[in-house]
Formats: structure tokens, C-alpha cells, sequence
């Protein structure tokens, strides 16, 4: 059964700073890993969709990576601001006809 | 214009009501799914739909059910509703193919009472 796990749970870094955030999954077989953002009492944000045949993506300040072979994801956020505090959540797509499975989710704070 | 769209955002009721939650997406998806995010933030599939047909039906209980009219909607109906369903629901939808990103509703807050 797959298991996605985020570590930290919380994280909090001066503004300005460079910082990333782990995701890890038990079973390598996945067809794509999303990352998202959610802001408290909001919806889910979509961030950036990995698919399993690519090694990273990139959307502005934000680098995702992907190691299925190790399980492994980082979501990079470069040049830290306020406004990128929030929690973030990592999902993966596993076997055909699934769902996307949720880690707990990192909470990022960003102090001014 | 919201491309997956939820109401009520806010539900408050009582142990016991029946009450339903809709969805709707204009995102031209074929796939639908509704979440449940726990008090600790934890979300969880509960169902997903595909071109109006059920494809995934975790272990929840069946006192939730869910119903797809066409494709761009689907809605969830829980009878007997007891405190432990108190948590947000979130719809979400993709297209079929499992390359596809995912994306979700602003969610339904349930609290009951």
C-alpha cells in the first residue's frame, strides 16, 4: 500500500532564504507526483505535476524534482517570501484507476 | 470563472439530518473524486467517478453516497450525519488518464453539531 511521507511538518525560515521541503513514497511504481499548496481555510492549489518519465519542473521560484528509483521528491523554493507561507502537500498517482494518495503536508511559515 | 466549484462552502448542522454537498467543474474533465481532510489536515480518497461511473469507493460508510447526473458534476449525499463526519470535503477532478494533473475545489466545511 502506498504511504507518502512530508518531512518537516513545520518549517520556519527568515524571508529571503533559500529552502526545501521532502517527500518520500513507498512504492516507486507511480505514473506522477503532484505538488500543492494550500492556504488555511482554502482550497488545494496546484503547483507543479511531475510525471514519472521526468526528473524535475519548474514554475518560477519553484523546482520540483523527482528520484521514483529512491522514492524521493524536493520541492525547492528559492528567494523565500511571506506570501509562501502556507502548507504544502505532496501527492502521488499510483496504480491506473487510482487516486491521487496525500502526505500530511509541510506548513511553512516566512517571517518578515 | 472557478473551474472546480463547491457548495455550500460552510454547512452546520445537526446530528442526525440528511444533507448534500454538490460539485461542479467546467474544466471539460471526465474523472471527479471527493476528499476528506480531517482535523489533522489529512486528506483522504473517498470516491472517484469516471465518465459518470464509480471507480474508487474507499472503505467509508454508506451513509455517504456519492451521485454523477453527467460528467461536470458530482455530488455527495450523507444520510444520518454524526459528529465524526465533521471535517472538510473537497472535490477534485482530471482527466481519465492518470498523467493528468488534478485539480480541486475551495472545499466544504461540515460541522456537526
Amino acid at each position: 500500500k502506498q504511504e507518502v511521507t512530508q518531512i518537516p511538518a513545520a518549517l520556519s525560515v527568515p524571508e529571503g532564504e533559500n529552502l526545501v521541503l521532502n517527500c518520500s513514497f513507498t512504492d516507486s511504481a507511480i505514473y506522477n507526483l503532484q505538488w500543492f499548496r494550500q492556504d488555511p481555510g482554502k482550497g488545494l492549489t496546484s503547483l507543479l505535476l511531475i510525471q514519472s518519465s521526468q526528473r524535475e519542473q519548474t514554475s518560477g521560484r519553484l523546482n520540483a524534482s523527482l528520484d521514483k528509483s529512491s522514492g524521493r521528491s524536493t520541492l525547492y523554493i528559492a528567494a523565500s517570501q511571506p506570501g509562501d507561507s502556507a502548507t504544502y502537500l505532496c501527492a502521488v498517482y499510483g496504480q491506473a484507476g487510482t487516486a491521487l494518495i496525500f502526505g500530511k503536508g509541510t506548513t511553512l511559515s516566512v517571517s518578515s | 470563472d472557478t473551474a472546480v466549484s463547491q457548495t455550500p462552502k460552510y454547512l452546520v448542522t445537526q446530528m442526525g439530518n440528511d444533507k448534500s454537498i454538490k460539485c461542479e467543474q467546467n474544466l471539460g474533465h471526465d474523472t471527479m473524486y471527493w476528499y476528506k481532510q480531517d482535523s489533522k489536515k489529512f486528506l483522504k480518497i473517498m470516491f472517484s467517478y469516471n465518465n459518470k461511473e464509480l471507480i474508487i469507493n474507499e472503505t467509508v460508510p454508506n451513509r455517504f453516497s456519492p451521485k454523477s447526473p453527467d460528467k461536470a458534476h458530482l455530488n455527495l449525499h450523507i444520510n444520518s450525519l454524526e459528529l465524526g463526519d465533521s471535517a472538510v470535503y473537497f472535490c477534485a477532478s482530471a482527466m481519465g488518464s492518470q498523467y493528468t494533473e488534478a485539480f480541486f475545489g475551495q472545499g466544504t466545511r461540515l460541522t456537526v453539531v
